[in-house]
Protein backbone atom coordinates (compact mmCIF):
# COMPACT_ATOMS: atom_id res chain seq x y z
CA UNK A 1 0.00 0.00 0.00
CA UNK A 2 0.77 3.86 -0.11
CA UNK A 3 1.15 3.82 3.17
CA UNK A 4 1.12 1.79 6.58
CA UNK A 5 -2.78 1.91 7.81
CA UNK A 6 -4.46 1.53 11.35
CA UNK A 7 -8.19 0.94 12.27
CA UNK A 8 -10.17 2.06 13.49
CA UNK A 9 -8.77 5.69 14.16
CA UNK A 10 -10.62 5.56 17.56
CA UNK A 11 -12.28 3.52 20.41
CA UNK A 12 -14.10 3.84 22.97
CA UNK A 13 -14.41 1.23 25.09
CA UNK A 14 -15.45 0.07 28.78
CA UNK A 15 -13.31 -0.89 31.50
CA UNK A 16 -12.69 -4.78 31.49
CA UNK A 17 -13.88 -5.33 27.72
CA UNK A 18 -11.13 -6.75 25.55
CA UNK A 19 -9.91 -4.63 22.14
CA UNK A 20 -8.05 -5.31 19.02
CA UNK A 21 -6.70 -2.97 17.34
CA UNK A 22 -5.23 -3.30 13.30
CA UNK A 23 -2.24 -2.67 11.56
CA UNK A 24 -1.76 -2.88 7.73
CA UNK A 25 2.08 -2.21 7.04
CA UNK A 26 3.89 -1.11 3.85
CA UNK A 27 3.19 -4.28 1.62
CA UNK A 28 6.92 -4.84 0.82
CA UNK A 29 7.95 -4.60 4.60
CA UNK A 30 9.26 -7.52 6.39
CA UNK A 31 9.40 -5.72 9.82
CA UNK A 32 6.66 -4.21 12.41
CA UNK A 33 6.57 -2.60 15.07
CA UNK A 34 4.14 -1.13 17.72
CA UNK A 35 4.45 1.41 19.88
CA UNK A 36 2.19 2.82 22.79
CA UNK A 37 2.30 6.69 23.56
CA UNK A 38 0.22 8.67 26.84
CA UNK A 39 -0.63 11.92 25.98
CA UNK A 40 2.40 14.46 26.61
CA UNK A 41 5.10 11.59 25.85
CA UNK A 42 7.02 10.28 23.07
CA UNK A 43 5.95 6.66 21.60
CA UNK A 44 7.10 3.68 24.01
CA UNK A 45 7.97 0.14 23.02
CA UNK A 46 5.76 -2.38 23.25
CA UNK A 47 6.69 -5.44 20.35
CA UNK A 48 8.06 -6.31 16.88
CA UNK A 49 7.82 -8.44 14.28
CA UNK A 50 9.79 -10.03 11.41
CA UNK A 51 7.69 -11.20 8.95
CA UNK A 52 5.73 -13.58 11.53
CA UNK A 53 8.05 -14.01 13.82
CA UNK A 54 8.08 -11.86 17.25
CA UNK A 55 11.73 -11.86 18.33
CA UNK A 56 10.90 -9.07 21.41
CA UNK A 57 7.87 -8.50 23.42
CA UNK A 58 9.36 -7.32 25.89
CA UNK A 59 7.90 -3.94 26.19
CA UNK A 60 4.37 -5.22 26.69
CA UNK A 61 3.77 -3.90 29.59
CA UNK A 62 1.28 -7.03 30.83
CA UNK A 63 0.16 -10.45 29.73
CA UNK A 64 -3.64 -8.62 29.06
CA UNK A 65 -1.77 -7.24 25.63
CA UNK A 66 -0.99 -9.38 23.30
CA UNK A 67 0.19 -9.24 19.30
CA UNK A 68 -0.08 -11.32 16.11
CA UNK A 69 1.17 -11.60 12.87
CA UNK A 70 -0.01 -14.44 11.45
CA UNK A 71 1.08 -14.39 7.57
CA UNK A 72 3.44 -12.36 7.84
CA UNK A 73 1.75 -8.99 6.62
CA UNK A 74 -1.12 -7.28 8.83
CA UNK A 75 -0.79 -7.80 12.48
CA UNK A 76 -3.32 -6.84 15.43
CA UNK A 77 -2.81 -6.06 19.14
CA UNK A 78 -4.85 -6.84 21.58
CA UNK A 79 -5.83 -6.10 24.81
CA UNK A 80 -7.76 -7.95 26.80
CA UNK A 81 -9.79 -6.69 30.18
CA UNK A 82 -9.12 -2.96 29.19
CA UNK A 83 -8.31 -1.01 32.23
CA UNK A 84 -8.13 3.09 32.38
CA UNK A 85 -4.13 3.05 31.98
CA UNK A 86 -4.26 1.28 28.99
CA UNK A 87 -5.85 4.84 27.47
CA UNK A 88 -3.47 5.66 25.14
CA UNK A 89 -2.49 6.26 21.13
CA UNK A 90 -0.96 3.40 19.95
CA UNK A 91 1.23 3.46 16.89
CA UNK A 92 1.99 0.87 14.37
CA UNK A 93 4.84 1.40 12.37
CA UNK A 94 6.86 -1.07 9.26
CA UNK A 95 10.36 -0.74 7.81
CA UNK A 96 11.86 -2.99 4.71
CA UNK A 97 14.21 -4.61 6.77
CA UNK A 98 15.03 -5.22 10.69
CA UNK A 99 18.27 -3.21 9.75
CA UNK A 100 18.20 0.02 12.03
CA UNK A 101 19.37 2.40 9.22
CA UNK A 102 16.08 1.60 7.87
CA UNK A 103 13.98 4.13 8.71
CA UNK A 104 10.30 3.43 10.57
CA UNK A 105 7.24 4.64 8.97
CA UNK A 106 4.50 5.34 11.19
CA UNK A 107 0.56 5.15 10.71
CA UNK A 108 -1.98 7.69 11.75
CA UNK A 109 -2.51 5.48 15.21
CA UNK A 110 -5.53 4.41 16.97
CA UNK A 111 -6.64 6.46 19.91
CA UNK A 112 -8.12 4.18 22.71
CA UNK A 113 -10.10 5.63 25.13
CA UNK A 114 -11.17 3.65 28.37
CA UNK A 115 -14.04 4.71 30.41
CA UNK B 1 11.51 3.92 29.84
CA UNK B 2 12.67 7.52 27.23
CA UNK B 3 16.16 7.40 26.63
CA UNK B 4 16.34 10.38 24.59
CA UNK B 5 15.51 13.46 26.40
CA UNK B 6 14.67 17.01 24.26
CA UNK B 7 15.44 20.38 25.43
CA UNK B 8 13.70 22.59 25.24
CA UNK B 9 10.50 21.20 26.25
CA UNK B 10 8.36 23.75 24.19
CA UNK B 11 9.42 26.73 22.03
CA UNK B 12 7.69 29.95 20.54
CA UNK B 13 9.07 31.94 17.46
CA UNK B 14 7.97 33.99 14.75
CA UNK B 15 7.90 33.14 11.41
CA UNK B 16 11.47 33.02 9.62
CA UNK B 17 12.84 32.72 12.35
CA UNK B 18 14.96 29.27 12.72
CA UNK B 19 14.64 27.16 15.84
CA UNK B 20 16.71 24.78 17.46
CA UNK B 21 15.98 21.85 19.53
CA UNK B 22 18.44 19.64 21.51
CA UNK B 23 18.41 15.54 22.19
CA UNK B 24 20.48 13.75 24.33
CA UNK B 25 20.15 10.42 25.60
CA UNK B 26 22.50 7.69 27.33
CA UNK B 27 23.70 4.77 25.71
CA UNK B 28 25.57 3.92 22.63
CA UNK B 29 23.21 4.11 19.51
CA UNK B 30 24.09 2.85 15.61
CA UNK B 31 21.82 5.90 14.55
CA UNK B 32 19.59 8.72 15.45
CA UNK B 33 16.41 10.02 14.00
CA UNK B 34 14.46 13.09 14.09
CA UNK B 35 10.30 12.95 13.94
CA UNK B 36 7.74 15.38 13.42
CA UNK B 37 3.95 14.93 14.67
CA UNK B 38 1.32 17.25 14.11
CA UNK B 39 -1.45 17.83 16.20
CA UNK B 40 -4.18 15.12 15.28
CA UNK B 41 -1.83 13.63 12.89
CA UNK B 42 1.08 10.31 12.67
CA UNK B 43 4.77 10.62 13.07
CA UNK B 44 6.45 11.65 10.51
CA UNK B 45 9.94 10.31 9.27
CA UNK B 46 12.23 13.89 8.67
CA UNK B 47 16.27 12.80 9.03
CA UNK B 48 18.28 9.94 9.78
CA UNK B 49 21.58 10.41 11.27
CA UNK B 50 24.05 7.91 11.61
CA UNK B 51 26.54 7.65 14.56
CA UNK B 52 29.81 8.17 12.33
CA UNK B 53 28.24 10.90 10.63
CA UNK B 54 28.73 14.34 13.00
CA UNK B 55 26.35 16.71 10.30
CA UNK B 56 23.57 15.92 8.05
CA UNK B 57 20.95 18.05 5.76
CA UNK B 58 17.50 18.04 4.39
CA UNK B 59 16.21 21.21 3.24
CA UNK B 60 16.06 23.59 6.15
CA UNK B 61 16.74 20.83 8.29
CA UNK B 62 20.28 20.47 9.91
CA UNK B 63 20.87 17.77 12.17
CA UNK B 64 23.74 17.56 13.76
CA UNK B 65 25.11 14.62 15.95
CA UNK B 66 28.02 14.80 18.95
CA UNK B 67 28.81 10.95 20.35
CA UNK B 68 31.15 12.19 22.85
CA UNK B 69 28.60 14.11 24.23
CA UNK B 70 25.49 11.81 23.36
CA UNK B 71 23.67 14.57 21.83
CA UNK B 72 21.97 16.01 18.99
CA UNK B 73 20.56 19.09 17.74
CA UNK B 74 18.02 19.76 14.78
CA UNK B 75 17.98 23.32 13.75
CA UNK B 76 15.10 24.59 11.10
CA UNK B 77 15.93 27.52 9.10
CA UNK B 78 13.18 29.59 8.29
CA UNK B 79 10.81 28.52 9.74
CA UNK B 80 7.15 28.60 8.71
CA UNK B 81 3.75 28.60 10.58
CA UNK B 82 3.30 24.48 9.07
CA UNK B 83 6.43 23.99 10.88
CA UNK B 84 3.93 24.20 14.32
CA UNK B 85 4.10 20.33 15.93
CA UNK B 86 6.09 18.50 17.81
CA UNK B 87 9.42 17.40 17.58
CA UNK B 88 10.80 14.16 18.62
CA UNK B 89 14.38 12.02 19.16
CA UNK B 90 14.47 8.66 18.72
CA UNK B 91 17.39 6.19 18.87
CA UNK B 92 18.03 2.85 17.94
CA UNK B 93 17.73 -0.06 21.21
CA UNK B 94 17.66 -3.57 21.45
CA UNK B 95 18.71 -4.03 18.07
CA UNK B 96 19.30 -7.14 16.74
CA UNK B 97 19.66 -8.41 13.05
CA UNK B 98 15.63 -8.63 12.36
CA UNK B 99 14.69 -5.60 14.63
CA UNK B 100 15.20 -2.65 16.32
CA UNK B 101 13.07 -0.98 18.97
CA UNK B 102 13.23 3.10 18.59
CA UNK B 103 13.63 4.82 22.23
CA UNK B 104 11.84 8.27 22.17
CA UNK B 105 12.54 11.34 24.26
CA UNK B 106 9.26 13.29 25.22
CA UNK B 107 9.51 15.78 22.60
CA UNK B 108 9.89 19.85 21.92
CA UNK B 109 6.20 21.34 21.33
CA UNK B 110 7.30 24.09 18.22
CA UNK B 111 4.81 27.20 17.99
CA UNK B 112 5.55 29.02 15.25
CA UNK B 113 3.29 32.44 15.17
CA UNK B 114 2.97 34.61 11.59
Amino acid sequence: GAGVSQSPRYKVTKRGQDVTLRCDPISSHATLYWYQQALGQGPEFLTYFNYEAQPDKSGLPSDRFSAERPEGSISTLTIQRTEQRDSAMYRCASSSTGNSYNEQFFGPGTRLTVL
Amino acid sequence: SQQGEEDPQALSIQEGENATMNCSYKTSINNLQWYRQNSGRGLVHLILIRSNEREKHSGRLRVTLDTSKKSSSLLITASRAADTASYFCATDGRHSNSGYALNFGKGTSLLVTP
